[in-house]
């Protein structure tokens, strides 16, 4: 069954602590993607990566790290840095076309 | 960066009603794609539009990219209650060279919600 899975789907975590979001995609595709969503405010790029070992900032990168050590994974932390981390996280895939997205990890801060 | 707008926000209709969404960029874009996303759910990809002035239909929905290359709508004829959700348009750059894409970059999305 080919597909984008995330996990969790949801996530509790203490102020300070930091925390890594699972993404892992069978479609042998090359590039992925880290968005946030925000009640309102669409889809925020967090991070990119277009090949193995390489990985770009998005628009709102400042509290994340990312890491691409093998195509099919494609890891988030938040890290305590990020000063409003409760959000809904979605994880994408694609070649050239369309992007096929996880079913989401809604991280939610306690 | 590049920045795509989107509006409106919000559009509430009664069923039966037409509804349209439009998507705008100061800069050209090379293509552009429309994903829906479901209550509760993830973005769906709908179509992607490459050519300048392409028009392209989905049995109710009808896609339209702009002769410019800067600007884009979809529109449903006749909404039903299974039309609700949120509508994004995302356009992705073309890295130096040409040879990969790599920014897939999202409109902030149009919520519909349809009353029966």
């Amino acid at each position: 069954d080919g597909g984008i899975t995330q996990s969790p789907k949801y996530l509790f975590r203490k102020e300070g602590q930091n925390v890594t979001l699972s993404c892992e995609q069978n479609l042998n595709h090359d590039a992925m993607y880290w968005y946030r969503q925000d009640p309102g405010q669409g889809l925020r790029l967090i991070y990119y990566s277009q090949i193995v070992n390489d990985f770009q900032k998005g628009d709102i990168a400042e509290g994340y790290s990312v890491s691409r050590e093998k195509k099919e994974s494609f890891p988030l932390t938040v890290t305590s840095a990020q000063k409003n981390p409760t959000a809904f996280y979605l994880c994408a895939s694609s070649i050239f076309s369309e992007a096929f997205f996880g079913q989401g990890t809604r991280l939610t801060v306690v | 960066g590049q920045q795509v707008m989107q509006i409106p926000q919000y559009q509430h209709v009664q069923e039966g009603e037409d509804f349209t969404t439009y998507c705008n960029s100061s800069t050209t874009l090379s293509n552009i794609q429309w994903y829906k996303q479901r209550p509760g759910g993830h973005p769906v990809f709908l179509i992607q539009l490459v050519k300048s002035g392409e028009v392209k239909k989905q049995k109710r929905l009808t896609f339209q990219f702009g002769e410019a290359k800067k600007n884009s709508s979809l529109h449903i004829t006749a909404t039903q209650t299974t039309d609700v959700g949120t509508y994004f348009c995302a356009a992705r750059s073309l890295e130096a060279g040409g040879t990969s894409y790599g920014k897939l970059t999202f409109g902030q999305g149009t919520i519909l919600t349809v009353h029966p």
